[in-house]
Order: structure tokens, then C-alpha cells, then sequence
């Protein structure tokens, strides 16, 4: 299963992007890298996820380089609300495909400054 | 609010006893997915069931058992509880057992053994 590394905090000023890089070099052809959030012991939450080509939703975008072996999750214009734990994970699967099981890591600290 | 449900959200127990956490996935979710997360650590994979049946385990303890109903809620039971069993169980969901889609987390369980 591919590994993923990532800063351990990041800070971010309100309102500014704040762009979050993730390292995977070890990911396989068919491994989705998924990204998401955790604040303060909540659940977490689901931001995007991409294969090979970027991807933008109404929470984020998501640059994947060409080899695949990096990526940077993109808040366009960070608020206090932002301020979470961000996760990086690469998407496993067994041989049947038919089930997977999500390797996480330690994330990402962001704090989003006033 | 995600979606999914889990009780009880908090949890004190002694050791040497034994408990039942309790999720209800997303309306239409097949695949429910069970985590640990230990103070200041990352999301530890435990099992995932599909429909029922269970199709994938992680570093899930002997002492752990869950099962999914046939209303799809789904138990983890937690026995012979340890000081180091304390830690947030979260229950995620998801659509179908596929290669691609989000995971919905509950809120969590916390669990602190005496």
C-alpha cells in the first residue's frame, strides 16, 4: 500500500490559499489519492478526491503532479473554520478489488490565522 | 451532519468489562467501516462489512468483534477492555463496495477505561 507524507503543521493567514502538499511516490497506476479533514475530534470529513487529472469542487482543489508522486490540496481563501487536521491518503485495494481499506497518516495541522 | 449515527458518543467504562458501539449508516449505504483513533494518533482501519458480510479487516484485536444487521446498522463489541482501548471509534459509510466514492463518518464514540 502506497505511504503518504506530509508536513506536520502548516499555518495560513484568513483568507489567503493555503496549499497543502502531500507526498506519495510509492502510489500505484489504479491508487486514488482522497483527501480530508478532521476538526478538533469531530468526524472527518470528505474534501476530493483525483486519480491523474486536477480536481475542483466547491471546498477545494486538487493538483496532482504528472508521475503522480506528489499532489497539493488548494483552499482558495482559508477562514477559521478551515482550521483542521488534513489528511492525504492513498486508496488500497486487495486483488478482487472489491473492497478497500484507507492507510492514514498523521496529517496535516493547519491553523488559519486572524 | 454526515448522515451517520453513532451511539453512545461517550463511553466510561473499567477494565476487564466489555461494550457495544452502535452505528446507522446513510440512508442507501451498503458498506460501513469501523475506526480507532488513539489520543494524537491517526485513524486505524479495524473492519469494514458490505451488505452484511464482512469484507475487510485491519488491525482489529481478537477481543473486537462486529457484525453489520440485516437493516445495516452495524455493533462493534469491545471485550476485556484495556486501559489502551481508550481512544474515539468512529463508524464511516459508503455507497457500494466499489473503487471510488467517499466515506461518511459519524461524530464518534469516545471510550475512556478505567
Amino acid at each position: 500500500d502506497a505511504k503518504t507524507t506530509q508536513p506536520t503543521s502548516m499555518d495560513c493567514a484568513e483568507g489567503r490559499a493555503a496549499n497543502l502538499p502531500c507526498n506519495h511516490s510509492t502510489i500505484s497506476g489504479n491508487e486514488y489519492v482522497y483527501w480530508y479533514r478532521q476538526i478538533h475530534s469531530q468526524g472527518p470529513q470528505y474534501i476530493i478526491h483525483g486519480l491523474k487529472n486536477n480536481e475542483t469542487n466547491e471546498m477545494a482543489s486538487l493538483i496532482i503532479t504528472e508521475d503522480r508522486k506528489s499532489s497539493t490540496l488548494i483552499l482558495p481563501h482559508a477562514t477559521l473554520r478551515d482550521t483542521a487536521v488534513y489528511y492525504c491518503i492513498v486508496r488500497a485495494v486487495n486483488n478482487a478489488g472489491n473492497n478497500r481499506k484507507l492507510i492514514w497518516g498523521l496529517g496535516t495541522s493547519l491553523a488559519v490565522n486572524p | 451532519d454526515s448522515g451517520v449515527t453513532q451511539t453512545p458518543k461517550h463511553l466510561i467504562t473499567a477494565t476487564g468489562q466489555r461494550v457495544t458501539l452502535r452505528c446507522s449508516p446513510r440512508s442507501g449505504d451498503l458498506s460501513v467501516y469501523w475506526y480507532q483513533q488513539s489520543l494524537d494518533q491517526g485513524l486505524q482501519f479495524l473492519i469494514q462489512y458490505y451488505n452484511g458480510e464482512e469484507r475487510a479487516k485491519g488491525n482489529i484485536l481478537e477481543r473486537f468483534s462486529a457484525q453489520q444487521f440485516p437493516d445495516l446498522h452495524s455493533e462493534l463489541n469491545l471485550s476485556s477492555l484495556e486501559l489502551g482501548d481508550s481512544a474515539l471509534y468512529f463508524c464511516a459509510s459508503s455507497v457500494a463496495n466499489t473503487n471510488t466514492g467517499e466515506l461518511f463518518f459519524g461524530e464518534g464514540s469516545r471510550l475512556t477505561v478505567l
